[in-house]
């Protein structure tokens, strides 16, 4: 089945340091979610890209979806310690009604 | 607007007990699921369903089942609990087809330890 791996799986960085997370598929995707999970919480929705080579903001976040459709990525610019939790990339599969999780990657934000 | 509620939020069980993990979504949406949570294994999904009175295996349905009598709620049964179902279940939620974007909605989870 289909696969979606996330590197690293775990970074500490210091508050205003940068962060990225990466995505990896083995197949193509019609579109990829990312999610975000706070210690104790549970996932919530942040963005969805579809278009090949797809760029979109949030503020201090900055996704990606690879030209290929096959990996994507989150940058964390200047991080603060309310970025702290984990991140997951996740791709609609077969008849579009799975959805297959990343292992996610989880952020720990220090002053 | 509740969105999805599950209960219970925490439960412990002895190894052969039974249990019913309720999911009930007030936001109309066709499609509904059950996903587990272990630590650095992310979130695998057990059993899904497509609409009311239908139920799909996910990837790791073994020792669950599931029943979706009623398009608003979704449960999750626990026939003989086991410790390797010790984790946390979340439920979610999405309109699913092409309307919306397919946003899962998630619960807040239930945190279940089975001894």
């Amino acid at each position: 089945g289909q696969q979606v791996m996330q590197i690293p799986q775990y970074q500490h960085v210091q508050e205003g340091e940068d962060f990225t997370t990466y995505c990896n598929s083995s197949t193509t995707l019609s579109n990829i979610q990312w999610y975000k999970q706070r210690p104790g919480g549970h996932p919530v929705f942040l963005i969805q890209l579809v278009k090949s080579g797809e760029v979109k903001k949030q503020k201090r976040l900055t996704f990606q979806f690879g030209e290929a459709k096959k990996n994507s990525s989150l940058h964390i610019t200047a991080t603060q310690t309310t970025d702290v939790g984990t991140y997951f990339c996740a791709a609609y599969t077969g008849t579009a009604s799975k959805l297959t999780f990343g292992t996610g990657t989880r952020l720990q934000v220090t002053l | 607007n509740a969105g999805v509620t599950q209960t219970p939020k925490f439960r412990v069980l002895k190894t052969g007990q039974s249990m019913t993990l309720l999911c009930a979504q007030d936001m109309n949406h066709e499609y509904m699921y059950w996903y587990r949570q272990d630590p650095g294994m992310g979130l695998r999904l057990i059993h899904y369903s497509v609409g009311e009175g239908t139920t799909a295996k996910g990837e790791v349905p073994d020792g669950y089942n599931v029943s979706r009598l009623k398009k608003q709620n979704f449960l999750l049964g626990l026939e003989s609990a086991a410790p390797s179902q010790t984790s946390v279940y979340f439920c979610a939620s999405t309109d699913g087809g092409g309307g919306g974007k397919n946003i899962q909605y998630f619960g807040a989870g239930t945190r279940l330890s089975v001894l």
